[in-house]
This record gives C-alpha cells, structure tokens and sequence, in this order.
C-alpha cells in the first residue's frame, strides 16, 4: 500500500529562520504530490502541487518544494517563516484515477516572535 | 463563492447508536471525497463519489459506514453502531473531477465523539 512519511511531528522555528519539512512517500508510479495546511481554527487548503516538469514548484505564501526522484521525496522549504505560518502541514499523494489521497501525519510548525 | 460545508460541526454519541454525517460540495463539483483522521494520524480515505456512484469503497473501516450522494449534491456519511475508536474528526472534500489536477477543497470537518 503506498505511504508518505512526514518525519517532523512538531517544528518549533523563531521568526525569519529558514524551514524545511520533510516528506517521503512510498508509491513507485504515477507521482502526484501535494502540500497541505491547516491554520488554526481554518479548512485544509492547497500549499502547492507537483505532477511533472520542474521539480521545483513554487506554492502561495512564499513555499516551494523540490521533488527528487531518486529520494522519494517531497520536502517543503521556505526561505524566512513569519509568526502567521504557524499551522499544521500534511504531504499527500494521489493515486489512481480516483485522485484519493493519501496523507502523512502532518508536521505542526510553532513559529515563535 | 460558498465552499464546502458539513454538519454538524459536533457530535457526542453514546456506543451503539448511528449516526449521519453531511457534506454539501462547491456548486458543479463532480466528485466527492470522504477522510477521517484519528487523534494522531494522518487523513486517512474513506471513499469517493463520481456523480452520485461510488465505485471504490476500500476505504471504509467496516460494514458499519455507508455513504451515499444525491446526484452531484449533498453526501451522507452514516456509521452505524458507532463504536468509541470511530471518534475522529470526518473530513468531506470536493473537486471539478476526478483528474488529480482538479484541486480537492475541504470542508471545516465534523468531530465526531462516541462515548
């Protein structure tokens, strides 16, 4: 059965520090990735996506993530975090013509003043 | 534009007793997707609809869920029986389609507590 694997359960960073949440995911196929978030008291909404083409995609709020093949990985970056980017992040990945999603645990991400 | 909505946004049942779960998608939104996640777990899928079919139920835990959909419109999730590792928070999401490209927009969810 194909996972995705988020390694950092709670990430603590202080305003303007870099940030990398990592993401590995089973499946050998077809590769639909996706990045998640959750602000607090808020729906889950779309970060970012990555079907094909560049492997560096570039989502709303300033995150990209980079897709490396050969890793299984999908890890998510952003150069300077802000206070507001505290929040919960969920990898997933779409399978089969059904597009069903398959998550990871999330990562919940604290940014501090 | 109105997004996707469900209710209740909470529930407290008693072991034993059914209960049903409504998710109302975006106008248009062909398919239909149901998640739950557990107190420390990752969304986990449910099923899906494509119009009002259900081709894969896979997804469901146990002949205690059933899910049905009225046309392209309102869903249902119903658990009958519910039993206390049920409790989790029940997320809906619709998108344009099936296609993977067809972003997936979720609704706030329904917490659901069996006691």
């Amino acid at each position: 059965a194909q996972s995705v694997s988020q390694h950092n359960h709670h990430v603590i960073l202080s305003e303007a520090a870099s940030l990398e949440l990592g993401c590995n995911y089973s499946y050998g196929g077809t590769v639909n990735l996706f990045w998640y978030v959750q602000y607090p008291g808020q729906h889950l909404q779309l970060l970012l996506k990555y079907f094909s083409g560049d492997p560096l995609v570039k989502g709303i709020k300033g995150f990209e993530a980079e897709f490396i093949k050969s890793k299984f990985s999908f890890n998510l970056r952003k150069p300077s975090v802000q206070w507001s980017d505290t929040a919960e992040y969920f990898c997933a990945h779409a399978t089969g013509t059904a597009s069903k999603l398959t998550f990871g645990t999330g990562t919940r991400l604290q940014v501090t003043l | 534009g109105a997004g996707v909505s469900q209710s209740p946004s909470n529930k407290v049942t008693e072991k034993g007793k059914d209960v049903e779960l409504r998710c109302d998608p975006i106008s248009g939104h062909t398919a239909l997707y149901w998640y739950r996640q557990r107190l420390g777990q990752g969304l986990e899928f449910l099923i899906y609809f494509q119009g009002n079919s259900a081709p894969d139920k896979s997804g469901l835990p146990s002949d205690r869920f059933s899910a049905e959909r009225t046309g392209e419109s309102v869903s249902t999730l119903t658990i009958q029986r519910t039993q206390q590792e049920d409790s989790a928070v029940y997320l809906c999401a619709s998108s344009l389609g099936l296609n993977p490209t067809y972003e997936q927009y979720f609704g706030p969810g329904t917490r659901l507590t069996v006691t």
